[in-house]
């Protein structure tokens, strides 16, 4: 059963355009929502985060929007810069005692210069 | 300050051998975790540690997986009999472990290949 999705494995954005990288989840107990940005052979990286009570988290070019009727977030990025091209993981938080992650598949994003 | 390490960082195996993957989480950082990416997938969920608690579990996909935590540091994940499936890239991650707190730092990974 996966939690949290993110239905479009890969992604291609010009430079200086806007990336929008998209997640869905299905626990509505979920109480932090993150992103990360992972570059090859490296872990990942922590890059914005939205608590469950807000709709909107900003910082620089990127920002996450969350709507919970939908249970969906986006993490919109602009202007794209090559250095973005990474894969990005949506993840969840599940509250109540323990704070396990629950993880998407990921996003591969390519910028093209 | 020194961040997550892991060690190896690869190691490769025979099919049916015992192998033993360590992590130094960030002092201080009492909640740990453990990931497993496979190729071309996701981070899949395997085990956590948070201070003097039983860990949760319920992410090992089988009981040749187990992992220890001394204190609030070293961590180990041991793989017993290992299988070709079992070859991917496992991944520890720490945090402060509050409530407040929610980012994990995570280490570079160990690339396991199961021959």
């Amino acid at each position: 059963d996966q939690q949290v999705k993110q239905n479009s494995p890969s992604l291609s954005v010009q430079e200086g355009r806007i990336s929008i990288l998209n997640c869905d989840y299905t626990n509505s107990m979920f109480d932090y929502f993150l992103w990360y940005k992972k570059y090859p052979a490296e872990g990942p990286t922590f890059l914005i985060s939205i608590s469950s009570i807000k709709d909107k988290n900003e910082d620089g070019r990127f920002t996450v929007f969350l709507n919970k009727s939908a249970k969906h977030l986006s993490l919109h990025i602009v202007p794209s810069q090559p250095g973005d091209s990474a894969v990005y993981f949506c993840a969840a938080r599940s509250a109540g005692g323990t704070y396990k992650y629950i993880f998407g598949t990921g996003t591969r994003l390519k910028v093209l210069a | 300050g020194a961040g997550v390490s892991q060690s190896p960082s690869n190691k490769v195996t025979e099919k049916g051998k015992d192998v033993e993957l360590r992590c130094d989480p960030i002092s201080g950082h009492t909640a740990l975790y453990w990931y497993r990416q496979r190729l071309g997938q996701g981070l899949e969920f395997l085990i956590y540690f948070q201070g003097n608690s039983a860990p949760d579990k319920s992410g090992l996909p089988s009981d040749r997986f187990s992992a220890e935590r001394t204190g609030e540091s070293v961590s180990t994940l041991t793989i017993q009999r290992t299988q070709q499936e079992d070859s991917a890239v496992y991944l520890c991650a720490s945090s402060p472990g509050l409530e407040s707190s929610y980012e994990q730092y995570f280490g570079p990974g160990t690339r396991l290949t199961v021959t």
